[in-house]
């Protein structure tokens, strides 16, 4: 079975700084999809970023990227010049290739100070 | 872009009753929707998955006579709790996959959720 672990269940950083979050997951399969979710303070889930576990280059969106160590199963999620807006619950999923089944982690609380 | 909405966004109910939620994609068609449940500062733990015209597939631990899962129609699927008690209070979310995104992964929207509380 596979698991998603998020070991820093608070983190805090001020407007403009850059923060990053951890994850680390366990699999035995060699396709798989990688995800960041923010969910904010309205409970909105929100994709941010994917990974294809295939891909050695790391996924990039505007302000957010990822550092994916596949031999080492971590993907974190470097936020970039952090604004207010950030502040949010941040979740870690994994989804097995050919299906549609995410599995969470336990979320990453993230509050942006100004 | 795409939308889910979620009815009712917060429920009350008494213990014993039934409660039904609604999941709707507004402006897209969704062959599948997922249904997660989510405890205070905990994650997202899927319940089940709903075939549009099929029934649906419950996650190991969820009980199919108790959360009732129907998918009648492309934009609509509908969870009931059924004799509801106090631990089934919790945040119920739902995401919907776009029919016609084919084979990509990050077609899944999420709805705003529904807290329900049994008294």
């Amino acid at each position: 079975a596979q698991t998603v672990t998020q070991s820093q269940p608070e983190m805090s950083v001020q407007e403009a700084e850059t923060v990053t979050l951890s994850c680390t997951y366990d699999t035995s399969e060699s396709n798989y999809y990688l995800f960041w979710y923010k969910q904010p303070p309205s409970r909105q889930m929100i994709l941010v970023i994917r990974q294809e576990a295939y891909k050695q280059q790391n996924a990039t969106e505007n302000r957010f990227s990822v550092n994916f160590q596949k031999a080492a199963k971590s993907f974190s999620l470097k936020i970039s010049d952090s604004q207010l807006g950030d502040t949010a619950m941040y979740f870690c999923a994994f989804m097995k290739y050919n299906t549609d089944k995410l599995i969470f982690g336990t979320g990453t609380r993230l509050q942006v100070f100004p | 872009g795409a939308v889910v909405s979620q009815h009712p966004s917060r429920v009350i109910c008494k213990s014993g009753t039934s409660v039904k939620i609604e999941c709707r994609s507004l402006d897209f068609q969704a062959t599948t929707m997922f249904w997660y449940r989510q405890f205070p500062k905990q994650s997202l733990m899927l319940m089940a998955t709903s075939n549009e015209g099929s029934k649906a597939t419950y996650e190991q631990g969820v009980e199919k006579d108790k959360f009732l899962i129907n998918h009648a129609s492309l934009t609509l699927s509908t969870l009931t709790v059924t004799s509801a008690h106090p631990e089934d209070s919790s945040f119920y979310i739902c995401s919907a996959r776009d029919r016609l995104a084919g084979g990509r992964v990050d077609t899944q929207y999420f709805g705003p959720g529904t807290r329900l509380t049994v008294l």
